[in-house]
């Protein structure tokens, strides 16, 4: 089985910081990882496919990169509505979830 | 735009089974896969498995191999997941969710998750 990682599991944060989430897998998964984000009571949104794609809808203040084993998100400028908590998820085989970083108000 | 409508909360007692449904509409029901994806309290997303609703083929989690059932009615356009023999364990919010997918002549292969149902509780108490 593929495991990822993400760190760190909290970032304290301001509105107008730029923060960068990290997911490493266990093996080279290319660029099969997606980007999601969970606010309290709501389902997981989708933000980013296949590495670097933006979904539809979504600001442009959001970006991923990466490929192999190793994939950033960074959010600039963080708004109010971006405290929330980021998974990263691969499927390369099947699929897998990282263990989730919640953003909070410093 | 598609929608996923998820059946209703469920309370099961240790030992018993559970059958979440999730309903489409909206768009294509087949060519896409359905996830089945669940989320304790507090607790971080955790992949159940998938169903290509073209073949009806399914695949799960090593940790659910043997508990999990996933199936599909292309008439109602309707998936469904249970899990049986159930603990404390399990009590969690089940999700379903949506995404790309396609099945060549020897492999299947899925994406990431577009569209997400509300979630469907459930809570395993004696």
């Amino acid at each position: 089985d593929i495991q990822v990682t993400q760190s760190p599991s909290t970032l304290s944060a301001a509105v107008g910081d730029s923060i960068t989430i990290t997911c490493r897998a266990s093996q080279s998964i290319s660029a099969s990882l997606a980007w999601y984000q969970q606010r309290p009571g709501t389902p997981p949104k989708v933000l980013i496919y296949d590495a670097s794609t933006l979904e539809r809808g979504i600001p442009s203040r959001f970006s991923g990169s990466g490929s192999g084993t190793e994939f950033t998100l960074t959010i600039r400028s963080l708004q109010p509505e971006d405290f929330a908590t980021y998974y990263c998820q691969q499927y390369e085989r099947y699929s897998t979830f990282g263990q989730g970083t919640k953003v909070e108000v410093k | 735009q598609v929608q996923l409508v998820q059946s209703g909360a469920e309370v099961k007692k240790p030992g018993a089974s559970v059958r979440v449904s999730c309903k489409t509409s909206g768009d294509t029901f087949i060519g896409n896969y359905m996830h089945w994806v669940r989320q304790a309290p507090g607790q971080g997303l955790e992949w159940m498995g998938r169903i290509f609703p073209n073949s009806g083929g399914t695949d799960y989690a090593a940790k659910f191999q043997g508990r999990v059932t996933m199936t599909r009615d292309t008439s109602t356009r309707t998936v469904y997941m249970e899990l049986s023999s159930l603990t404390s364990d399990d009590t969690a919010i089940y999700y379903c969710a949506r995404g790309p997918g396609y099945c060549s002549t020897t492999s299947c292969y899925s994406y990431y998750m577009g569209a997400w149902g509300k979630g469907t509780t459930v809570t395993v108490s004696s």
